[in-house]
């Protein structure tokens, strides 16, 4: 079992339309939990934090459900520009920290 | 947010040369620096973690003698992909952590080195 999955994608969804990832880590070292965006043949960028009171910024909402080993990320009023790979990161600490990246979800917004 | 550079940008190089890549924290001290690889759809691989003035820990599965990395200062991380092979054609991303050992700290991200192995 991978140490963190996400969900398969592609998304394809209209502009204007409300867009759910979901992330699992398998890890109960995982300490720390990011969401990252990639755009097409370039680096990861911090999207957001992640925390267990749950955190929002504009459109993009993130939750951390430490119980069930979940994180997610809601994006509303999705835009165009929306349109890249997010990938769900965690972070374990085992001795050392460890950083883990998800295989990312594809998002596709259309006009 | 911090800036961490990356040379060269893309590169392209006959099977069997070594290909140097510079990663270059522009405005902050990083002690910790990381290596990753990306295929196509795929998502980031850690290699290793390069660590200022000592030896890099190296995931399992990457040849340490293969893809040397050199951390000579809070600066600067080097990593030469030697004996190129068409195989080692990848995205190489490189990241830097502001404070070492704090978890929470963000990573920054290089703007990754496109090798292609001919």
């Amino acid at each position: 079992r991978k140490e963190v999955e996400q969900d398969p994608g592609p998304f394809n969804v209209p502009e204007g339309a409300t867009v759910a990832f979901n992330c699992t880590y398998s890890n109960s070292a995982s300490q720390s939990f990011f969401w990252y965006r990639q755009d097409c043949r370039k680096e990861p960028k911090l999207l957001m934090s992640v925390y267990s009171s749950g955190n929002e910024d504009g459109r993009f909402t993130a939750q951390l459900n430490r119980a069930s080993q979940y994180i997610s990320l809601l994006i509303r009023d999705s835009k165009l520009s929306d349109s890249a790979t997010y990938l769900c990161v965690v972070i374990l600490n085992t001795g050392g920290f460890k950083t883990i990246f998800g295989a990312g979800t594809r998002l596709f917004v259309k006009a | 947010g911090a800036v961490v550079s990356q040379h060269p940008s893309r590169v392209i190089c006959k099977s069997g040369t070594s290909v140097k890549i510079e990663c270059r924290s522009l405005d902050f001290q990083a002690t910790t620096m990381f290596w990753y690889r990306q295929f196509p759809k795929q998502s980031l691989m850690l290699m290793a973690t390069s660590n200022e003035g000592s030896k890099a820990t190296y995931e399992q599965g990457v040849e340490k003698d293969k893809f040397l990395i050199n951390h000579a200062s809070l600066t600067l991380s080097t990593l030469t992909v030697t004996s190129a092979h068409p195989e080692d054609s990848s995205f190489y991303i490189c990241s830097a952590r502001s404070s070492p050992g704090t978890s929470a700290n963000e990573q920054f991200f290089g703007p990754g080195t496109r090798l292609t192995v001919l």
